[in-house]
């Protein structure tokens, strides 16, 4: 079966531009989060769903982030206003459900470089 | 503060030999740890895991030991393979508080032929 897909796979946006970023979670899971991974760094975790519900925004840099996903399946991770170091890859992750030991499913991430 | 630390960036090893990756934590209350391996243009994909009430895990040429006092954990791949050269990121989550794993920033393993 498929598995998550991310889109754009590379954005580049001028500084003060909003850009807006799609994931496509395997069908059927549950959990849906996004992770910012910067240049030498590991992944950091921005926020996560459950369904419709978004039960944990605490890793969002700024009210400049905003992620949203209505209908439970595709989520879209908004950045108002970019700026420089907001350059990164971003990472979309699904999981059936949301627990300890549930793997979570990655995609292949979005590339963001903001001029 | 780094609670997840991959001290290695990099790592080289011929084809055949161990491979060992290395990961210390902080946070005592982190209890299940895993691994990922990350090629490049690709998202990270689930390796091995390992809980803290075991010590070791293996999964074919996959080990992960889990060394709990020392907050220590280390991935041993053999026998090493060029298709194992990847980027390998350390991860670490805890039941008493966020499932969320926290990620190390990640060795570079190239294995020769």
């Amino acid at each position: 079966g498929a598995g998550v897909s991310q889109s754009p796979r590379y954005k580049v946006a001028k500084r003060g531009q909003d850009v807006a970023l799609r994931c496509d979670p395997i069908s059927g899971h549950v959990s849906l989060f996004w992770y910012q991974q910067a240049l030498g760094q590991g992944p950091e975790f921005l926020t996560y769903f459950q369904n419709e519900a978004q039960l944990d925004k605490s890793g969002l840099p700024s009210d400049r982030f905003f992620a949203e996903r209505p209908e439970g399946s595709v989520s879209t991770l908004k950045i108002q206003r970019t700026q420089q170091e907001d350059s990164a890859v971003y990472l979309c992750a699904s999981s059936l459900v949301f627990g300890l030991r549930e793997t979570q499913y990655f995609g292949p991430g979005t590339r963001l470089l903001v001029l | 503060d780094q609670q997840v630390k991959q001290n290695s960036p990099s790592l080289s090893v011929q084809e055949g030999r161990i491979s060992i990756l290395n990961c210390d934590y902080t946070n005592s209350m982190f209890d299940y740890f895993l691994w990922y391996k990350k090629y490049p243009a690709e998202g990270p994909t689930f390796l091995i895991s390992i809980s803290s009430i075991k010590d070791k895990n293996e999964d074919g040429r996959f080990t992960v030991f889990l060394n709990k006092s020392a907050k220590h954990l280390s991935l041993h791949i053999v026998p090493s393979q060029p298709g194992d050269s990847a980027v390998y990121f350390c991860a670490a989550s805890g039941s008493g508080g966020s499932y969320i794993p926290t990620f190390g920033r990640g060795t570079s393993l190239i294995v020769h032929p």
